[in-house]
C-alpha cells in the first residue's frame, strides 16, 4: 500500500517568511510524529500527535513552530518568521498503534533558508 | 554524555564483507531497539526492530541488544553494494513517544 508521504519535496524560502510542510500518514495510521534532521547531527524529535492531539510538543525548538493534524489523518507542520537555522530535512513517521509501535518515515521535506 | 553513541564512520568495506555497525546508550528506561536504513535524499527505513535484550536475524542482517552494557550492534553478513548507506540506531523507553536516534554511521560497500 501507499507509505507515508510529504509535500513539498523541496523547499526553498527567504529568511522572515512562514512555510507550511504537510504529511500524509500511512492510512489507519493513529500515531504521527515530526523530527528534523540537520547535516551533521542526526534525527531530531519534534513532535507527537495521537489521533487529533498531541500529547508530547516537547521537542519543538521555539514558538514560532507549531503543528496540526485534522480528521485523524494529514498533518501541517508551521515554521513562522523562518531563520537560517532551520534549514534542515523536515521528515514525518506514523504508525498504527501508539508508542512504542514502528514507526515508518515519509521521504522528507527539504526545507533551505536563504 | 549524550544519550545515544555512534560512531559516524565513514566506513569502507570489500563487497562480501561482514560488517558491524554499533551504538552504546546511557539511559537504562530504552528498551525497544531499533536499525534503520537511510538512503541518500530519502526517509529513514526499518531494517530491525527488538524488544530488551538478545538477538534477531533477518536474512543477512543480524541486531544484537546487550542491556547490562547498554549497547547494541547490527551486523551484515556478504555484503553487497547495495548496502551503501547510512545506518541509524534508535531506540525508546516504551510509552515516550519519540525516538532517539544515533548520528548514523555512513557505510561504503566496494565492487
Amino acid at each position: 500500500g501507499a507509505g507515508v508521504s510529504q509535500s513539498p519535496s523541496n523547499k526553498v524560502t527567504e529568511k522572515g517568511k512562514d512555510v507550511e510542510l504537510r504529511c500524509d500518514p500511512i492510512s489507519g495510521h493513529t500515531a504521527l510524529y515530526w523530527y528534523r534532521q540537520s547535516l551533521g547531527q542526526g534525527l531530531e524529535f519534534l513532535i507527537y500527535f495521537q489521533g487529533n492531539s498531541a500529547p508530547d510538543k516537547s521537542g519543538l525548538p521555539s514558538d514560532r513552530f507549531s503543528a496540526e493534524r485534522t480528521g485523524g489523518s494529514v498533518s501541517t507542520l508551521t515554521i513562522q518568521r523562518t531563520q537560517q537555522e532551520d534549514s534542515a530535512v523536515y521528515l514525518c513517521a506514523s504508525s498504527p498503534q501508539p508508542p512504542p509501535d514502528t514507526q515508518y518515515f515519509g521521504p522528507g521535506t527539504r526545507l533551505t533558508v536563504l | 554524555q549524550k544519550e545515544v553513541e555512534q560512531d559516524p564512520g565513514p566506513l569502507s568495506v570489500p563487497e562480501g564483507a561482514i560488517v558491524s555497525l554499533n551504538c552504546t546508550y546511557s539511559n537504562s528506561a530504552f528498551q525497544y531497539f531499533m536499525w534503520y536504513r537511510q538512503y541518500s535524499r530519502k526517509g529513514p527505513e526499518l531494517l530491525m526492530y527488538t524488544y530488551s535484550s538478545g538477538n534477531k536475524e533477518d536474512g543477512r542482517f543480524t541486531a544484537q541488544v546487550d542491556k547490562s552494557s547498554k549497547y547494541i550492534s547490527l551486523f551484515i553478513r556478504d555484503s553487497q553494494p547495495s548496502d551503501s548507506a547510512t545506518y541509524l540506531c534508535a531506540m525508546s523507553g516504551g510509552s515516550q513517544g519519540n525516538l532517539i536516534f544515533g548520528k548514523g554511521t555512513k557505510l561504503s560497500v566496494k565492487p
